[in-house]
């Protein structure tokens, strides 16, 4: 079985720049979340879909920051302009049902963004 | 607010040895505390979770316990080997939530 799939893997930009990362989460989990990981902590949640509606958006940075998940399964954020303080490690994580405390999340190798 | 600590930051021991982490959460109300493990350049990968009303969970050389009242878990790691090097993060779902809480991490190196 796939694991959560993330592109790209790497990305490079110029401050300013917009950038947009993909998310294809495990076939079947209805719960997906977006995490931002800063070098040496542990990852933040950004927002976090159930089917197609963002249940918790309260860490996304509106200003800036834009996500959407059509149809329920593969999912983009967005970043437009992006800022120096951006650059971190992207992950995104599935669920079968994140309405359960026996719920497990499955995660991504995340997309690792540097902003120049 | 939930903050989650983990004790050492860093950790570095010869093969073999036995050793404990250590993952401590400022709120007991807690639907259930995970241990993953994150390799460089990677996602994270489940290990062991412990749901709120358990006290341990055990998974070959891994053994978790949990501690709800007085806000601590351990992670055990029996026999550690090279491929146990590795960083290792701690996370509590606050009740009330659905999302995770993570600590800083603990970087373990086992040396051969």
């Amino acid at each position: 079985e796939a694991g959560v799939v993330q592109s790209p893997r790497y990305k490079i930009i110029e401050k300013k720049q917009p950038v947009a990362f993909w998310c294809n989460p495990i076939s079947g989990h209805n719960t997906l979340y977006w995490y931002r990981q800063n070098l040496g902590q542990g990852p933040e949640l950004l927002i976090r879909y159930e089917n197609e509606e963002a249940v918790d958006d309260s860490q996304l940075p509106k200003d800036r920051f834009s996500a959407e998940r059509l149809k329920g399964v593969d999912s983009t954020l967005k970043i437009q302009p992006a800022e120096l303080g951006d650059s971190a490690v992207y992950l995104c994580a599935s669920s079968l049902d994140g309405g359960l405390s026996t719920d497990t999340q499955y995660f991504g190798p995340g997309t690792r963004l540097t902003v120049l | 607010k939930q903050e989650v600590t983990q004790i050492p930051a860093a950790l570095s021991v010869p093969e073999g040895e036995n050793l404990v982490l250590n993952c401590s959460f400022t709120d007991s109300a807690i639907y259930n505390l995970q241990w993953f493990r994150q390799d460089p350049g990677k996602g994270l990968t489940s290990l062991l979770l412990i749901q709120s009303s358990q006290r341990e969970q055990t998974s070959g050389r891994l053994n978790a316990s949990l501690d709800k009242s007085s806000g601590r878990s351990t992670l055990y790691i029996a026999a550690s080997q090279p491929g146990d090097s590795a960083t290792y993060l701690c996370a509590v779902i606050p009740m009330g939530t659905y999302k995770y809480i993570f600590g800083t991490g603990t970087r373990l190196k086992v040396l051969a």
